[in-house]
């Protein structure tokens, strides 16, 4: 089954400790990237992805890093959460950007103290 | 930059009824449009897209038309169903020409509750 998976589903946390969101999909896409979803923002992207390597900031990048050494996997890394990223995120894959369907995987709820 | 506008919500309904959920845009190039839909607890999904002006996209009976000369994408469904409850999402993906090519920016969302 195509499918983009996110792990962990849910975490709390207390700021400052490191934690790392993974992401994978099976589709062979080329382009992944990662979203935070908070109330009456809408979806914001963080990092983008076009290819093994090659890694953009999105519109809200700051205190969140990624990487991409494998074409399935794209992690999303908080070094030093703080609260103001209690948030819902999403990481999503598609063949390229532009007018292609971009797949969502199931979410990842952060919380942190 | 990019944006995306959607009407503000949440928006509640009877079964059966008509559905118009407004959504207009501000994009350099020739941006491609979207409609996400979000069931509860779950991850954003695909609905609708259209990737030129005029274009009509069309799923499970919901419509939205490209107009570029109003700048909108707005969605509508004849008669909506209890399973249709979600929280819809209007997008843009920068085109060619513009800025932000290959980019979504979305709306802020627009919740949808159905009633029986």
């Amino acid at each position: 089954e195509a499918q983009v998976t996110q792990n962990p589903r849910y975490l709390i946390t207390v700021t400052g400790k490191k934690l790392t969101v993974t992401c994978s999909q099976n589709m062979n896409h080329e382009y992944m990237s990662w979203y935070r979803q908070d109330p009456g923002l809408g979806l914001r992207q963080i990092y983008y992805s076009m290819n093994v390597e090659v890694t953009d900031k999105g519109d809200v990048p700051e205190g969140y890093k990624v990487s991409r050494k494998e074409k399935r996997n794209f992690p999303l890394i908080l070094e030093s959460p703080s609260p103001n990223q209690t948030s819902l995120y999403f990481c999503a894959s598609s063949w390229a950007g532009g007018y292609y369907e971009q797949y969502f995987g199931p979410g990842t709820r952060l919380t942190v103290t | 930059g990019d944006s995306v506008t959607q009407m503000e919500g949440p928006v509640t309904l009877s079964e059966e009824a008509f559905l118009t959920i407004n959504c207009t845009y501000t994009a350099t190039g020739y941006p491609s449009l979207f409609w996400y839909v979000q069931y509860p607890g779950e991850g954003l999904q695909l609905l609708l897209k259209a990737t030129k002006a005029d274009d009509k996209g069309s799923n499970k009976g919901f419509e939205a038309t490209y107009r570029k000369e109003t700048t909108s994408f707005h969605l509508e469904k004849g008669s909506v169903q209890v399973s249709d409850s979600a929280v819809y999402f209007c997008a843009l993906s920068g085109g060619a020409g513009g800025t932000s090519y290959g980019k979504l920016t979305f709306g802020q969302g627009t919740i949808l509750t159905v009633h029986p």
